[in-house]
């Protein structure tokens, strides 16, 4: 199964960007790249995906190597609500659910 | 406002007891899954349906069982025989199966079983 592989902890001062990686050396073709984040005893909530393209949205951006086995989440101006636990996870394209994993994520503190 | 909603927030039981977790969401998404979380761990899937009365079992399905007779529902019993029930469970919904689709979340039921 592809796994994926964070840092467990980041730090970042408020207003400043944030790169938060990700690394799934063994992802396959059909593998979209998920992220996610957790405040304490919360449900996650979803940020953004990719599957080979570059991607952004209202609340990040998502850069894809080349060779897809990395990946980097970027917040472009890091705010207090934006510290929670970042998960990186792989879906299959194919719907194969059974490939669903959860690291343990990136707990990224935000400095006022 | 469309969500998922999960109830009660906190539950607690006794031992030897099985107790049902409730699931809904008015997305109209087809695809529902039931997650476990232990303190400062990822999320382990438990089960998951694809479409009304089919559901398949995930990596920990054992004393767990679920049914989806409504597109809306997809509620999950602990049952008696799950040896270390005491967890935060987690449902999801997704328009679709495949990875190309969001998962949204609801807020959690925090089990706690003595």
């Amino acid at each position: 199964d592809a796994k994926t592989t964070q840092p467990n902890s980041m730090e970042s001062n408020e207003e400043e960007p944030v790169h938060l990686p990700c690394n799934h050396s063994t992802i396959s073709g059909t593998d979209y790249i998920h992220w996610y984040r957790q405040l304490p005893s919360q449900g996650p909530e979803y940020v953004i995906h990719g599957l080979t393209s570059n991607v952004n949205n209202r609340m990040a951006s998502l850069a894809i190597a080349e060779d897809r086995k990395s990946s980097t989440l970027i917040l472009h101006r890091a705010t207090l609500r934006d510290a929670a636990v970042y998960y990186c996870i792989l879906r299959d394209g194919a719907g194969n659910n059974r490939k669903l994993i959860w690291g343990l994520g990136t707990s990224l503190a935000v400095n006022p | 406002d469309g969500g998922i909603t999960q109830s009660p927030k906190y539950l607690f039981r006794k031992e030897g007891q099985n107790v049902t977790l409730s699931c809904e969401q008015n997305l109209n998404h087809d695809a529902m899954y039931w997650y476990r979380q232990d303190p400062g761990q990822g999320l382990r899937l438990i089960y998951y349906s694809q479409i009304v009365n089919d559901f398949q079992k995930g990596d920990i399905a054992e004393g767990y069982s679920v049914s989806r007779e409504k597109k809306e529902s997809f509620p999950l019993t602990v049952t008696s025989a799950q040896k270390n029930p005491t967890a935060f469970y987690l449902c999801a919904s997704s328009m679709g199966r495949r990875g190309s689709y969001e998962q949204y979340f609801g807020p959690g039921t925090r089990l706690t079983v003595t």
